[in-house]
């Protein structure tokens, strides 16, 4: 899987839009990309995934680039509950990719 | 509905002792993963179970490890033998299948004396 690079820290005012931001520009053209944050003690939360078109669900939008080497997770009304490490995962979509590999993430920090 | 779930949530043991792990997937999915976390690393990939398939458990650190998945649900992550260094949270995950996000349990958080 193709390795990605993220800021190591962010803060966001609450209630304004946090834009998380990865490289990822050795991806490939089957793989997709991920995102995941964990909560202090807490096990991994799923957030949202795409391939080449912009995502959006009810965490979050995903917006990749033309040239699929980078993306950004935008929680569109950061809360306090945001507060988390986010991590930004490339993962193809065949048989023995279902492994996740997490790297250190941004910690994003909410400030009231 | 609920999620996955795992017990105990917190095992201390002394070093050389046998721990059992266990993990509750979310009803109906054929895909369960074990990964553990070192304090302030990333995930470490252990073991993969799907339906029926062998598992793939090329992530095992040694041979001290092992995990089994009874009746395609519930699944029990054995570490014999116990050493310092095995000290990390074991987070146990599954999902509908190998391709589709993963929905992860709270964690055990093992420590070993």
């Amino acid at each position: 899987d193709a390795k990605t690079t993220q800021p190591t820290s962010m803060d966001c005012a609450e209630g304004r839009a946090a834009n998380l931001p990865c490289n990822h520009s050795t991806i490939s053209g089957n793989e997709y990309v991920y995102w995941y944050r964990q909560i202090h003690s807490q096990g991994p939360q799923y957030i949202i995934h795409g391939l080449k078109n912009n995502e959006t669900n009810e965490m979050a939008s995903l917006i990749i680039t033309e040239d699929r080497k980078s993306s950004t997770l935008i929680l569109p009304h950061a809360t306090l509950r945001d507060t988390a490490v986010y991590y930004c995962i490339v993962r193809a979509s065949g048989a023995g990719s279902y492994q996740l590999t997490f790297g250190k993430g941004t910690k994003l920090s909410v400030i009231p | 509905g609920a999620g996955v779930s795992q017990s105990p949530s917190n095992k201390v043991t002394e070093k050389g002792k046998d721990v059992e792990l266990r993990c509750d997937p979310i009803s109906g999915h054929t895909a369960l993963y074990w990964y553990r976390q070192s304090l302030g690393q990333g995930l470490e990939f252990l073991i993969y179970f799907q339906g029926n398939s062998a598992p793939d458990k090329s992530g095992l650190p040694s041979d001290r490890f092992s995990a089994e998945r009874t009746g395609g649900s519930v699944s029990t992550l054995t570490i014999q033998r116990t050493q310092q260094e095995d000290s990390a949270v074991y987070l146990c995950a599954s999902s509908t299948s190998g391709l589709n996000e993963q929905f992860f349990g709270p964690g055990t958080r093992l420590t070993v004396l």
